[in-house]
């Protein structure tokens, strides 16, 4: 089985940053995924890590460590419109993502 | 190309009665999925398509849900006699599903919300 586990919910000022941790315990590992979530939308892709390490994309960073079953996402120069919801997902064979609950992130002004 | 469009948006349905989604996937994608999310959850899977070959359906699939994808391009989700716990977002994504994109990242159309009364 898999059990992926995030914070419920983080709040941040505009302008910080913000990390999101996950911790995953899966039957099998073949990459690691972020998703954003914005209410009443369809979730969008953010980052992928398969290989230990830092993968940076813009505001936007995630890292990875397999030994520790262990990712975070880190939101940097928060804007009002990353307030959202970030899901971790984990892909324990070739095709299926398995999702944690998702971690609401409110950004105030 | 628009993305994974689903259709319909939203559907409300009294208790016991049929209904179904579609879902039209980006159209170089082999790889089909349906989810089901509900509020302040994650996605939960429910079944995947490879071309028109249905490969695993999970668990939370009861007989009352079938789904398929005949031609290999668009799928239809059906869910037959509607509880009040089927009330759910459901979610379809496609991917490419080939080993030159590693990754193989699903992109997600923006859902069927059910309600059931």
């Amino acid at each position: 089985g898999q059990n992926i586990d995030q914070p419920t919910e983080m709040t941040a000022t505009e302008g910080a940053i913000v990390q999101i941790n996950c911790t995953y315990q899966t039957s099998g590992f073949n990459g690691l995924f972020w998703y954003q979530q914005h209410a009443g939308e369809a979730p969008t892709f953010l980052s992928y890590n398969v290989l230990d390490g830092l993968e940076e994309k813009g505001r936007f960073s995630s890292f990875l460590s397999r030994s520790k079953g262990y990712s975070y996402l880190l939101l940097k120069e928060l804007q009002m419109k990353d307030s959202a919801s970030y899901l971790c997902a984990v892909r324990a064979n070739d095709y299926k993502l398995s999702f944690g609950a998702g971690t609401t992130v409110t950004v105030r002004a | 190309d628009t993305g994974v469009s689903q259709d319909p948006r939203h559907k409300i349905t009294k208790r016991g009665q049929n209904v179904t989604f579609r879902c039209d996937p980006i159209s170089e994608h082999n790889r089909l999925y349906w989810y089901r999310q509900t509020l302040g959850q994650g996605p939960e899977f429910l079944t995947y398509f490879q071309n028109e070959a249905q490969l695993e359906k999970s668990r939370l699939l009861s007989d009352r849900f079938s789904a398929e994808r005949p031609k290999g391009s668009f799928s239809t989700l059906e869910i037959q006699r509607t509880e009040q716990g089927d009330s759910a977002m459901y979610l379809c994504a496609s991917s490419r599903g080939d080993r030159i994109s590693g990754a193989n990242v699903l992109t997600f159309g923006a859902g069927s919300r059910l309600t059931v009364l």
